[in-house]
């Protein structure tokens, strides 16, 4: 089945680390989005990206870079610079198509120590 | 800009009962709008959407949602809910740059 995959689901980074979340997805998706959510927030759009080797900052993009360099798959790395990393990340895509909506992945929880 | 308000942060319902979840958009041109699901610790999952057309839309596990353009709304319903729609709910606005906003969300707790 197709979907996107998020790995892994759980990450524990030391403070001052760099770390990378993973996602990947198998639609043939053109477009791909990272979100940070918080408690009472919603969801908050990090990066996003709507072709390969191409990706533009969202609202909160601040501490945060990826890179597209394959269709199916658009790393986060979540830099020592982001002051408050601990969140819910989700990775989601869509068609560049008819608008359908996104396809979200399960998400990463990381948590910063 | 787009934007997206949900006035009610937390809902509990009987099971059986009723519910209505309240959205408001705000974006100049005709929007497409979403309603999507979370279970705890999970990603989002889309109930229903609307693009243009027929201003009442039927989702996934029973719910609706009705598009009116002159309260800049889109509500989601459910005639009778049941304990397994306890989960977290949100509205997205998106455009035709496929951006997505989203609101704060609501959290329904389903009582027995």
């Amino acid at each position: 089945d197709g979907g996107i995959t998020q790995s892994p689901k759980y990450l524990f980074r030391k403070e001052g680390q760099n770390v990378t979340l993973s996602c990947e997805q198998n639609l043939n998706h053109d477009a791909m989005y990272w979100y940070r959510q918080d408690p009472g927030q919603g969801l908050r759009l990090i990066y996003y990206s709507q072709i390969v080797n191409d990706f533009q900052k969202g609202d909160i993009a601040e501490g945060y870079s990826v890179s597209r360099e394959k269709k199916e798959s658009f790393p986060l790395t979540v830099t020592s610079a982001q002051k408050n990393p601990t969140a819910f990340y989700l990775c989601a895509s869509t068609t560049s198509g008819t608008f359908y909506g996104y396809t979200f992945g399960s998400g990463t929880r990381l948590t910063v120590v | 800009a787009q934007s997206v308000t949900q006035p009610d942060i937390h809902i509990t319902v009987s099971e059986g009962a009723s519910l209505e979840l309240r959205c408001n958009y705000s974006y100049g041109a005709t929007p497409y709008l979403f309603w999507y699901v979370q279970s705890p610790g999970q990603g989002l999952q889309l109930l229903l959407k609307y693009f243009s057309g027929d201003t009442l839309v039927q989702g996934i596990k029973g719910f609706e949602a009705e598009f009116k353009r002159s309260q800049s709304s889109f509500n989601l319903r459910k005639p009778s809910v049941h304990w397994s729609d306890a989960a977290e709910y949100f509205c997205a606005v998106g455009s035709n740059d496929y951006k997505l906003s989203f609101g704060a969300g609501t959290t329904v707790t389903v009582r027995a």
